[in-house]
């Protein structure tokens, strides 16, 4: 499978304990993204990276949340002393610059995701 | 204000109808647009790009309003695999992709 993998798919924990969720990209993309998506909403940006930078982080984002790409390959996203409001599915995706569509537009390829359930 | 909203619907159509989604956008920057399409517990697809001139893919038709910030999209002839979640994303440059909230579709027999 040559897509974008995310581990692990599902993840339950107890409220204040820390969580790190991977993601691999699809090999040949500089650009990795994290998402968050609860029921009913569309996908909501938390931070993405090109390479090993981190170019943005949303201002919605708690200090809680940190997320690396030490070698510009895969990334973790960790999440620590979890609240019930954590509670999500947490998505990755990835791009390449040389798939651009549009002036800047990429197209993304994402993961499955992994469902983060806090109790 | 969201920066992308949409009807959250659902829409229930008949299979055959023609069924329109729209979007709206608060950056006047944005630079630019697509829909995605998400099946129920999947991830999100890109389904196609929108451009200012308009564009088609088969039985879809998107249209950009830059003046107006506004994007649609056009289902002719719905098929009941067309039912799922219809996601407007913007983009405001430098990789960042806004996605909107999505607009369900169900389509019955």
């Amino acid at each position: 499978d040559t897509g974008v993998s995310q581990d692990p798919r599902h993840k339950i924990t107890k409220r204040g304990q820390n969580v790190t969720f991977r993601c691999d990209p699809i090999s040949e993309h500089n650009r990795l993204y994290w998402y968050r998506q609860t029921l009913g909403q569309g996908p909501e940006f938390l931070t993405y990276f090109q390479n090993e930078a981190q170019l943005e982080k949303s201002r919605l984002l708690s200090d809680r949340f940190s997320a690396e790409r030490p070698k510009g390959s895969f990334s973790t996203l960790e999440i620590q002393r979890t609240e019930q409001g954590d509670s999500a599915m947490y998505l990755c995706a990835s791009s390449s610059r040389r798939d651009q569509l549009g002036t800047e537009g990429e197209k993304l390829f994402f993961g499955s995701g992994t469902q983060l359930s806090v109790l | 204000r969201k920066e992308v909203e949409q009807d959250p619907g659902p829409f229930n159509v008949p299979e055959g109808a023609t069924v329109a989604f729209n979007c709206t956008y608060s950056n006047s920057a944005s630079q630019s647009f697509f829909w995605y399409r998400q099946d129920c517990r999947k991830e999100p697809k890109l389904l196609m790009s929108v451009y200012s001139s308009g564009n088609e893919d088969g039985r879809f038709t998107a249209q950009l309003n830059r003046a107006s910030q506004y994007i649609s999209l056009l289902i002719r002839d719905s098929k009941l695999s067309d039912s799922a979640t219809y996601l407007c994303v913007v983009s405001q440059g430098g990789g960042k992709l806004i996605f909107g909230q999505g607009t369900e579709l169900s389509v019955k027999p």
